[in-house]
């Protein structure tokens, strides 16, 4: 199975600042089967980004994701008050899905 | 508009049964890949189980924690997705989501996702 490993485990950033959110799988993986979920309290995810760069419809373009092989990328290129929350990568393969432990956005 | 409504969640002793139902609506259901998703208090997502449309053969995948446990199911007639849970561990406590599978045969990924039932298994 193949493990996922998100960080930092916490990112404390200001409101309009960049944010860089990394995802490492323990082997390669096609960039084609990694997506991002964004999280808020008490809420179902939702789907950022599929393919490790197409935004899902109605995504903000300040959201971009790359990488390829075992490093995956999510950036917020300006922080919005409504972007702190949990962001869960994903990946596809061999018939099962994996999720990394998530990364939580606070503000500082 | 597309709508996953989850049920059947509720508090069950370990050893028991419970039945999850998914009610869909707003996209075709019967060429949809669905799968299950759970997340436990204050963890991260797990992955559950993953059933195909019948038109691709209506297989099913598992997680290996839940493989021979939880049987995942469908009645197209009816739009509705199923999660048949047997021999719940407290670890099973979590709240189970339904998503569609989008992106199949190329980049798939869950594009909806349903509000979350929650599964307590204490005794």
């Amino acid at each position: 199975e193949i493990v996922l490993t998100q960080s930092p485990g916490t990112l404390s950033l200001s409101p309009g600042e960049r944010a860089t959110l990394s995802c490492r799988a323990s082997q390669s993986v096609s960039s084609s089967y990694v997506s991002w979920y964004q999280q808020k309290p008490g809420q179902a995810p939702r789907l950022l980004i599929y393919g490790a760069s197409s935004r899902a419809t109605g995504i903000p373009d300040r959201f971009s994701g790359s990488g390829s092989g075992t490093d995956f990328t999510l950036t917020i290129s300006r922080l919005e008050p409504e972007d702190f929350a949990v962001y869960h990568c994903q990946q596809y393969g061999s018939s099962s899905y994996t999720f990394g432990q998530g990364t939580k956005l606070e503000i500082k | 508009e597309v709508q996953l409504v989850e049920s059947g969640g509720g508090l069950v002793k370990p050893g028991g049964s419970l039945r999850l139902s998914c009610a869909a609506s707003g996209f075709t259901f019967t060429n949809a890949w669905m799968t299950w998703v759970r997340q436990a208090p204050g963890k991260g997502l797990e992955w559950v189980g993953r059933i195909k449309s019948k038109t691709d053969g209506g297989t099913t995948d598992y997680a290996a924690p839940v493989k021979g446990s939880f049987t995942i199911s469908r009645d197209d007639s009816k739009n509705t997705l199923y999660l048949q849970m047997n021999s719940l561990k407290t670890e099973d406590t979590a709240v189970y989501y339904c998503t569609t599978v989008g992106g199949v045969g190329s980049s798939p990924h869950f594009d909806y996702w349903g509000q979350g039932t929650l599964v307590t298994v204490s005794s």
